[in-house]
């Protein structure tokens, strides 16, 4: 069966640092994997996808994530933190049935100015 | 509008009272994802639409939880007798296709209390 897991429910960083938000899964099948940002009071945005076309997915905002098969990893990255980021992350791998999301418990990302 | 709009988007329920939620999808839009959403955790899949089809209901937590899109459009999750461990935020999600190629559009969600 399909999972995720997000190591750390919450991250803080400085404006302008790195940011590292890491995301395991378990699949039986080759897995679609999402990230998702969600701001309070708001629905879930999507930020990127991985569909097996490329092992670095660029999403919006200066988000990317590397597929990595031989560590079952998929964290996200930004080079330089922005105060707008701060929000929480879910990692999510597509089920086996390739329709419904199975979701991480998600990561805080907090950014200081 | 051009999102997934959720009404109401807040419930406060005295426990055993039967609830409704609203979904509207995007319009055009195929496939129609319920989830639930604890207090710090992240959602959890609740069942599945395709047109008027109910696919899959697995997720569905118990037999009070009900979900129907009559006519492959407008969806409600209806929760009846309602404990306080269904207090949650409702997600609702569609999609324009069938499959994890297709993007799925969150709503804001309800956020169900249960007093």
């Amino acid at each position: 069966a399909q999972s995720v897991t997000q190591l750390g429910s919450h991250v803080s960083v400085s404006e302008g640092a790195l940011v590292l938000l890491r995301c395991n899964y378990s699949s039986s099948v080759p897995p679609y994997l999402f990230w998702y940002v969600q701001y309070p009071n708001q629905g879930l945005q999507l930020l990127l996808k991985y569909t097996s076309a490329a092992t670095l997915v660029k999403g919006i905002n200066g988000f990317e994530a590397e597929f990595k098969k031989s560590e079952t990893s998929f964290h996200l990255t930004k080079p330089s933190a922005h105060m707008s980021d701060a929000a929480e992350y879910f990692c999510a791998v597509s089920d086996q049935a390739g329709t419904a999301l199975i979701f991480g418990k998600g990561t805080t990302l907090s950014v200081s100015s | 509008g051009a999102g997934v709009s959720q009404s109401p988007r807040y419930k406060v329920a005295k426990r055993g009272q039967d609830v409704a939620l609203r979904c509207d999808p995007i319009s055009g839009h195929v496939s129609l994802f319920w989830y639930q959403q604890a207090l710090g955790q992240g959602p959890e899949f609740l069942t599945y639409f395709q047109n008027e089809a109910q696919l899959d209901k697995s997720g569905l937590p118990s037999d009070r939880f009900f979900a129907e899109r009559p006519e492959g459009s407008v969806s409600t999750l209806k929760i009846q007798r309602t404990q306080q461990e269904d207090s949650a935020v409702y997600l609702c999600a569609s999609s324009l296709g069938a499959g994890p190629s297709y993007e799925q559009y969150f709503g804001p969600g309800t956020r169900l209390t249960v007093t």
